[in-house]
Protein backbone atom coordinates (compact mmCIF):
# COMPACT_ATOMS: atom_id res chain seq x y z
CA UNK A 1 0.00 0.00 0.00
CA UNK A 2 0.67 3.87 -0.06
CA UNK A 3 0.99 6.04 3.07
CA UNK A 4 1.80 10.06 1.47
CA UNK A 5 1.97 12.60 4.44
CA UNK A 6 1.51 16.23 3.45
CA UNK A 7 0.18 18.88 5.67
CA UNK A 8 -3.59 20.62 5.18
CA UNK A 9 -2.74 23.78 5.01
CA UNK A 10 0.15 26.65 4.89
CA UNK A 11 -0.34 30.55 4.70
CA UNK A 12 2.44 33.08 3.64
CA UNK A 13 2.69 36.50 2.55
CA UNK A 14 3.21 37.63 -1.21
CA UNK A 15 6.71 38.00 -2.18
CA UNK A 16 8.14 34.97 0.54
CA UNK A 17 8.71 31.26 0.03
CA UNK A 18 7.17 28.47 0.81
CA UNK A 19 8.11 25.02 1.71
CA UNK A 20 5.40 21.81 0.86
CA UNK A 21 7.04 18.56 2.63
CA UNK A 22 5.53 15.43 1.31
CA UNK A 23 6.95 12.07 2.70
CA UNK A 24 5.88 8.95 1.64
CA UNK A 25 5.60 5.01 2.35
CA UNK A 26 5.09 3.10 -0.41
CA UNK A 27 5.51 -0.38 -1.66
CA UNK A 28 7.02 0.41 -5.45
CA UNK A 29 8.64 3.88 -6.51
CA UNK A 30 8.90 4.66 -10.03
CA UNK A 31 8.88 8.74 -9.45
CA UNK A 32 7.15 11.41 -7.58
CA UNK A 33 5.22 14.35 -8.43
CA UNK A 34 3.80 17.35 -7.44
CA UNK A 35 0.30 19.00 -9.24
CA UNK A 36 -1.23 21.96 -8.42
CA UNK A 37 -4.74 22.50 -8.86
CA UNK A 38 -6.94 26.08 -7.89
CA UNK A 39 -10.42 25.50 -6.61
CA UNK A 40 -13.20 24.05 -8.76
CA UNK A 41 -10.47 23.04 -11.23
CA UNK A 42 -8.36 20.41 -12.18
CA UNK A 43 -4.61 19.68 -11.25
CA UNK A 44 -1.94 20.50 -13.23
CA UNK A 45 1.36 18.51 -13.36
CA UNK A 46 4.35 20.83 -11.63
CA UNK A 47 7.17 18.71 -11.34
CA UNK A 48 8.87 15.52 -11.40
CA UNK A 49 11.15 13.97 -9.31
CA UNK A 50 12.73 10.74 -9.75
CA UNK A 51 16.77 10.88 -9.00
CA UNK A 52 17.46 12.44 -5.54
CA UNK A 53 17.99 16.15 -5.96
CA UNK A 54 16.89 19.37 -6.52
CA UNK A 55 15.11 20.58 -10.26
CA UNK A 56 14.12 24.05 -10.66
CA UNK A 57 11.59 25.30 -13.00
CA UNK A 58 11.07 29.23 -12.93
CA UNK A 59 9.86 29.90 -9.09
CA UNK A 60 9.14 26.45 -8.01
CA UNK A 61 11.57 24.08 -7.02
CA UNK A 62 11.23 20.05 -6.13
CA UNK A 63 13.92 18.19 -4.11
CA UNK A 64 13.65 14.36 -3.64
CA UNK A 65 15.42 11.72 -1.38
CA UNK A 66 14.38 8.58 -1.92
CA UNK A 67 16.02 6.99 0.95
CA UNK A 68 14.37 9.00 3.18
CA UNK A 69 11.23 8.44 1.49
CA UNK A 70 11.31 12.91 1.57
CA UNK A 71 9.94 15.13 -1.16
CA UNK A 72 9.46 19.46 -0.72
CA UNK A 73 8.45 21.39 -3.31
CA UNK A 74 9.75 24.48 -2.97
CA UNK A 75 7.43 28.08 -3.99
CA UNK A 76 9.74 31.55 -4.55
CA UNK A 77 8.82 35.07 -4.73
CA UNK A 78 4.85 33.57 -3.99
CA UNK A 79 2.07 35.74 -5.96
CA UNK A 80 -1.47 35.61 -4.98
CA UNK A 81 -2.20 33.18 -8.03
CA UNK A 82 -0.31 31.02 -6.36
CA UNK A 83 -3.14 30.39 -3.29
CA UNK A 84 -3.94 26.50 -4.44
CA UNK A 85 -3.82 23.14 -2.97
CA UNK A 86 -0.25 21.19 -4.08
CA UNK A 87 -0.67 17.45 -4.17
CA UNK A 88 2.32 15.13 -4.05
CA UNK A 89 1.86 12.14 -6.15
CA UNK A 90 3.88 9.00 -5.94
CA UNK A 91 3.83 6.90 -8.75
CA UNK A 92 4.51 2.60 -8.65
CA UNK A 93 6.02 0.45 -10.84
CA UNK A 94 2.21 -0.01 -12.87
CA UNK A 95 2.28 3.87 -13.42
CA UNK A 96 -0.50 4.15 -11.09
CA UNK A 97 -0.19 7.38 -9.08
CA UNK A 98 -1.33 7.70 -5.25
CA UNK A 99 -1.83 11.23 -4.04
CA UNK A 100 -1.48 12.41 -0.84
CA UNK A 101 -4.13 14.79 0.81
CA UNK A 102 -2.61 17.99 -0.69
CA UNK A 103 -1.52 20.90 1.24
CA UNK A 104 -3.65 24.05 0.80
CA UNK A 105 -1.44 26.71 0.48
CA UNK A 106 -2.99 30.67 1.28
CA UNK A 107 -0.86 33.40 -0.20
CA UNK A 108 -1.77 36.93 1.36
CA UNK A 109 -1.26 40.61 0.69
CA UNK B 1 -11.34 19.08 -28.44
CA UNK B 2 -8.36 19.86 -26.98
CA UNK B 3 -7.04 17.74 -24.53
CA UNK B 4 -9.59 15.69 -21.91
CA UNK B 5 -13.31 16.40 -22.19
CA UNK B 6 -15.54 15.43 -19.25
CA UNK B 7 -19.75 15.38 -19.49
CA UNK B 8 -21.83 16.28 -17.45
CA UNK B 9 -20.16 18.64 -15.59
CA UNK B 10 -22.52 18.32 -12.65
CA UNK B 11 -25.34 16.06 -11.73
CA UNK B 12 -27.57 15.38 -9.00
CA UNK B 13 -28.74 11.99 -8.95
CA UNK B 14 -31.37 9.94 -6.93
CA UNK B 15 -30.24 7.17 -4.93
CA UNK B 16 -30.25 3.49 -6.89
CA UNK B 17 -30.26 5.18 -10.66
CA UNK B 18 -27.55 4.12 -12.65
CA UNK B 19 -25.57 6.29 -14.69
CA UNK B 20 -22.43 7.10 -16.58
CA UNK B 21 -19.87 9.80 -16.72
CA UNK B 22 -18.37 10.16 -19.93
CA UNK B 23 -14.56 10.73 -20.47
CA UNK B 24 -12.57 11.46 -23.92
CA UNK B 25 -9.25 12.56 -25.19
CA UNK B 26 -8.07 13.57 -28.27
CA UNK B 27 -4.44 13.15 -27.25
CA UNK B 28 -4.29 9.58 -28.22
CA UNK B 29 -2.99 8.52 -24.82
CA UNK B 30 -2.82 4.65 -24.04
CA UNK B 31 -3.36 5.22 -20.19
CA UNK B 32 -6.84 6.23 -18.68
CA UNK B 33 -7.33 6.76 -15.12
CA UNK B 34 -10.75 7.69 -13.24
CA UNK B 35 -10.64 9.39 -9.46
CA UNK B 36 -12.67 10.66 -7.49
CA UNK B 37 -11.71 13.46 -4.95
CA UNK B 38 -13.20 13.59 -1.33
CA UNK B 39 -12.53 16.81 0.93
CA UNK B 40 -9.37 15.37 3.14
CA UNK B 41 -8.63 12.25 1.09
CA UNK B 42 -7.16 13.45 -1.76
CA UNK B 43 -7.58 11.89 -5.41
CA UNK B 44 -8.33 7.91 -4.81
CA UNK B 45 -8.05 5.30 -7.81
CA UNK B 46 -11.28 4.45 -8.81
CA UNK B 47 -10.45 2.23 -12.26
CA UNK B 48 -7.67 2.82 -14.95
CA UNK B 49 -6.82 1.29 -18.56
CA UNK B 50 -3.40 1.55 -19.43
CA UNK B 51 -4.51 0.30 -23.01
CA UNK B 52 -7.32 0.15 -25.06
CA UNK B 53 -9.17 -3.51 -23.70
CA UNK B 54 -8.18 -3.50 -20.74
CA UNK B 55 -9.09 -2.02 -17.75
CA UNK B 56 -7.90 -2.29 -14.20
CA UNK B 57 -9.35 -1.67 -10.25
CA UNK B 58 -7.52 0.82 -8.42
CA UNK B 59 -7.98 1.78 -4.54
CA UNK B 60 -11.76 2.20 -4.58
CA UNK B 61 -13.86 -0.13 -7.50
CA UNK B 62 -16.71 -1.20 -5.81
CA UNK B 63 -19.99 -0.13 -7.17
CA UNK B 64 -18.26 1.00 -10.34
CA UNK B 65 -17.27 0.17 -13.28
CA UNK B 66 -15.67 1.15 -16.85
CA UNK B 67 -14.53 -0.18 -20.11
CA UNK B 68 -12.17 0.57 -23.04
CA UNK B 69 -13.56 0.35 -26.26
CA UNK B 70 -11.02 2.53 -28.20
CA UNK B 71 -8.40 4.78 -27.16
CA UNK B 72 -10.29 7.89 -26.95
CA UNK B 73 -13.71 6.88 -24.36
CA UNK B 74 -13.18 5.78 -20.88
CA UNK B 75 -16.84 5.57 -20.00
CA UNK B 76 -17.32 5.13 -15.79
CA UNK B 77 -20.65 3.79 -14.24
CA UNK B 78 -22.30 3.71 -11.40
CA UNK B 79 -24.99 1.10 -11.51
CA UNK B 80 -26.55 1.60 -8.49
CA UNK B 81 -25.82 4.89 -7.57
CA UNK B 82 -25.57 5.40 -3.38
CA UNK B 83 -24.81 8.71 -1.53
CA UNK B 84 -21.72 7.39 -0.58
CA UNK B 85 -20.81 8.25 -4.08
CA UNK B 86 -21.23 11.97 -4.11
CA UNK B 87 -18.03 13.14 -5.04
CA UNK B 88 -16.33 15.08 -7.88
CA UNK B 89 -14.96 12.53 -10.17
CA UNK B 90 -11.93 13.45 -12.51
CA UNK B 91 -10.66 11.71 -15.46
CA UNK B 92 -7.15 11.47 -16.22
CA UNK B 93 -4.53 9.82 -19.37
CA UNK B 94 -1.12 9.59 -19.82
CA UNK B 95 1.19 8.46 -22.85
CA UNK B 96 2.67 5.73 -20.80
CA UNK B 97 5.91 5.55 -23.36
CA UNK B 98 8.63 6.75 -21.14
CA UNK B 99 9.65 10.24 -20.18
CA UNK B 100 7.69 12.16 -17.39
CA UNK B 101 4.39 10.04 -18.45
CA UNK B 102 2.48 13.09 -16.34
CA UNK B 103 -0.96 12.33 -15.94
CA UNK B 104 -3.65 15.02 -17.43
CA UNK B 105 -6.78 15.78 -15.82
CA UNK B 106 -10.05 16.48 -17.72
CA UNK B 107 -12.55 19.51 -15.72
CA UNK B 108 -14.12 16.89 -13.43
CA UNK B 109 -17.98 15.98 -13.26
CA UNK B 110 -19.24 17.27 -9.78
CA UNK B 111 -21.96 14.48 -8.76
CA UNK B 112 -24.40 14.45 -6.09
CA UNK B 113 -26.25 11.06 -4.87
CA UNK B 114 -29.30 11.95 -2.83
Amino acid sequence: GQNIDQPTEMTATEGAIVQINCTYQTSGFNGLFWYQQHAGEAPTFLSYNVLDGLEEKGRFSSFLSRSKGYSYLLLKELQMKDSASYLCAVRDGDYKLSFGAGTTVTVRA
Amino acid sequence: IAGITQAPTSQILAAGRRMTLRCTQDMRHNAMYWYRQDLGLGLRLIHYSNTAGTTGKGEVPDGYSVSRANTDDFPLTLASAVPSQTSVYFCASSDGTGGYNEQFFGPGTRLTVL
